[in-house]
């Protein structure tokens, strides 16, 4: 069956270290894959995209890899912060159809302690 | 820019009563989306819509029906509500194919007694 998965336990670490967190996907073969940050009783936020050519993408202190032969894609935030508290969730496009029908996974909430 | 806009914020329904979810994009997108978001299930897709006039089915349409008879706008029906449609409902919008951001809405906390 296809799934998409991240750890649902809640990941704690202390400001100024990396958070790293990881999807894992099964009978998935996504052109790209997506990381959204959602805080509590909002949205989810859009952070990074990154293709199937594209091995690692950046962005400020963000940085995604995405590795297809894995089938994971691993998030990190560097000098976390705890106002980087929040639930991060992957995303991909199990079609590519362009209509961008997302399949989520569960997230993982991450905790950034002073 | 407002982005995307969802009104209630909060509605509590009895079984069996109607409503209406309204979802509205300032930003000229072509797609919207219908999600809705339960514990220990990730986001799942309702309905979708690729142009004015346009919807389709998604992962898990049933119970509800849509309807964008203008660009902007993306409504979202329950035509006979059911204790398993409490949940969490988020509108999004991309601008086109391939690829690009989705922009959601703040979301609709629906509670069904």
């Amino acid at each position: 069956s296809q799934k998409i998965e991240q750890n649902s336990e809640a990941l704690n670490i202390q400001e100024g270290k990396t958070a790293t967190l990881t999807c894992n996907y099964t009978n998935y073969s996504p052109a790209y894959l997506q990381w959204y940050r959602q805080d509590p009783g909002r949205g989810p936020v859009f952070l990074l995209l990154i293709r199937e050519n594209e091995k690692e993408k950046r962005k400020e202190r963000l940085k995604v890899t995405f590795d297809t032969t894995l089938k994971q894609s691993l998030f990190h935030i560097t000098a976390s912060q705890p106002a980087d508290s929040a639930t991060y969730l992957c995303a991909l496009d199990p079609e590519d159809t362009g209509f961008q029908k997302l399949v989520f996974g569960t997230g993982t909430r991450l905790l950034v302690s002073p | 820019n407002a982005g995307v806009t969802q009104t209630p914020k909060f509605r509590v329904l009895k079984t069996g009563q109607s409503m209406t979810l309204l979802c509205a994009q300032d930003m000229n997108h072509e797609y919207m989306y219908w999600y809705r978001q339960d514990p220990g299930m990730g986001l799942r897709l309702i309905h979708y819509s690729v142009g004015e006039g346009t919807t389709a089915k998604g992962e898990v349409p049933d119970g509800y029906n849509v309807s964008r008879l203008k660009k902007q706008n993306f409504l979202l029906g329950l035509e006979s509500a059911a204790p398993s449609q409490t949940s969490v409902y988020f509108c999004a919008s991309t601008r086109g194919r391939g690829g690009t951001e989705a922009f959601f809405g703040q979301g609709t906390r629906l509670t069904v007694v």
